[in-house]
């Protein structure tokens, strides 16, 4: 298996445009997590997904920001419209539901709101 | 929304030297603390993991102290090299959810 899937790796926009990262999971994990790094805050947690559901989004912050999965090899992370303070690494993760087995996580996007 | 605080923020470690981080956490319910490792550029990858039940487990260079009446854990770096020089990062979970602490970022000078 290639691992956790993340693409763009580096992605540049405008403020006020909109920006979608996405994710690929390891295939058979059915949790998916979402999470934001930066220096002041570390690893936020976003939102996660278990079995394609989302079950807590109380870390999205702000309504601006909005996540999918519709199938259990795909997710998107969408932010509309894109501010400067959104720059961050963005990064997502997988696992295994239940059995508190090991996240792994993909590269990253590097997200740069100008 | 922080329920892991992890200090110190920083640390420099003369080679040879030992390392620790230390983490303390809020909700009872967590029944899993790993610690991951991130080298700049990557994304951060399990290092060592611990439930309650235990109150050490060492690996090699690494052992995890854990002490559940006090809610707080820590990651002790035996002989640090400077190959460990990274960002490592402890987090708690339960079943489903995973929560990270802030990270500190290790220095180890040869």
């Amino acid at each position: 298996d290639a691992g956790v899937i993340q693409s763009p790796r580096h992605e540049v926009t405008e403020m006020g445009q909109e920006v979608t990262l996405r994710c690929k999971p390891i295939s058979g994990h059915n949790s998916l997590f979402w999470y934001r790094q930066t220096m002041m805050r570390g690893l936020e947690l976003l939102i996660y997904f278990n079995n394609n559901v989302p079950i807590d989004d109380s870390g999205m912050p702000e309504d601006r920001f909005s996540a999918k999965m519709p199938n259990a090899s795909f997710s998107t992370l969408k932010i509309q419209p894109s501010e400067p303070r959104d720059s961050a690494v963005y990064f997502c993760a997988s696992r295994m539901t239940g059995m508190n087995t090991e996240a792994f996580f993909g590269q990253g996007t590097r997200l740069t709101v100008v | 929304q922080q329920q892991v605080k992890q200090s110190p923020q920083s640390l420099i470690v003369q080679k040879g030297g030992i390392s620790i981080i230390n983490c303390a956490y809020e909700n009872t319910a967590f029944d899993y603390f790993p610690w991951y490792q991130q080298f700049p550029g990557k994304g951060p990858a399990l290092l060592i993991a611990i439930r309650p039940d235990v109150s050490e487990k060492k690996e090699g260079r690494f052992t995890i102290s854990f002490n559940k009446s006090a809610k707080q854990f820590s990651l002790h770096i035996m002989d640090s090299q400077p190959g460990d020089s990274a960002t490592y990062f402890c987090a708690a979970s339960r079943s489903d959810k995973l929560i990270f602490g802030t990270g500190t970022r290790l220095q180890v000078f040869p």
